[in-house]
């Protein structure tokens, strides 16, 4: 069975800090990764992509990295600002998504990020 | 930009009621997916929906759970008897038709909180 783990769990920095977050997994066989971006009781923004043959993917100051063998994600923050302040999660889909699988994600718990003025 | 919307954002109900929390997925998406996020806890997959019919479903999804796609653009959720522990954030979430589905990210709606009393 999937596990999805994030670390840290909380991160507090301050304004301007460039920060990583880390999300590992224990199946390495999936056919790709997803970051999220949550606010407080709010819906699940998709950040980024990665299919499982690619290795990063790049959106503005975020830039996610892949390595599929080793079973690990990490979502690169850069110049963090206060209004990156929310949760963070990563979230896994099965390669075995022979039509019955879509879009069937496993979820980290999430890094809860504060980013202070 | 297109996006899911989900109804109501939040209901209060009695223990033993029927609830049914309403969805309305990104027009040419295919696959539906129902995921609940219980406060502090991961997200969790439920259900997922294609060609009218449950594709595949979770532990969680017991008989007291249904869906239905019963207009062509709705897509429900439904709870027939209402327990303390199904209190939580339900999500709805839809996949797009990108060549194959398999390859492309999960989109989700705002969520609906759920309180059962």
């Amino acid at each position: 069975k999937q596990e999805v783990t994030q670390i840290p769990a909380a991160l507090s920095v301050p304004e301007g800090e460039n920060l990583v977050l880390n999300c590992s997994f224990t199946d390495s066989a999936i056919y790709n990764l997803q970051w999220f971006r949550q606010d407080p009781g709010k819906g699940l923004t998709s950040l980024l992509l990665i299919q499982s043959s690619q290795r990063e993917q790049t959106s503005g100051r975020l830039n996610a990295s892949l390595d599929k063998s080793s079973g690990r994600s990490t979502l690169y923050i850069a110049a963090s600002q206060p209004g990156d302040s929310a949760t963070y999660l990563c979230a896994v889909k099965p390669t075995n998504a022979g039509g019955t699988s879509y879009g069937k994600l496993t979820f980290g718990q999430g890094t809860i990020l504060t980013v202070h003025p | 930009e297109p996006e899911v919307t989900q109804t109501p954002s939040h209901q209060v109900t009695q223990m033993g009621q029927e609830v049914i929390l309403r969805c309305v997925p990104i027009s040419n998406h295919l696959y539906f997916y129902w995921y609940r996020q219980i406060l502090g806890q991961k997200v969790e997959f439920l259900v997922s929906f294609y060609n009218n019919e449950i594709s595949e479903k979770s532990e969680i999804f017991d008989d007291q759970f249904s869906v239905e796609r019963p207009d062509g653009s709705n897509f429900t959720l439904k709870i027939r008897s209402t327990k303390l522990e199904d209190s939580a954030m339900y999500f709805c979430a839809s996949i797009p038709v990108e060549g194959s589905v398999i390859a492309g990210e999960l989109f989700f709606g705002e969520g609906s909180r759920l309180t059962v009393l």
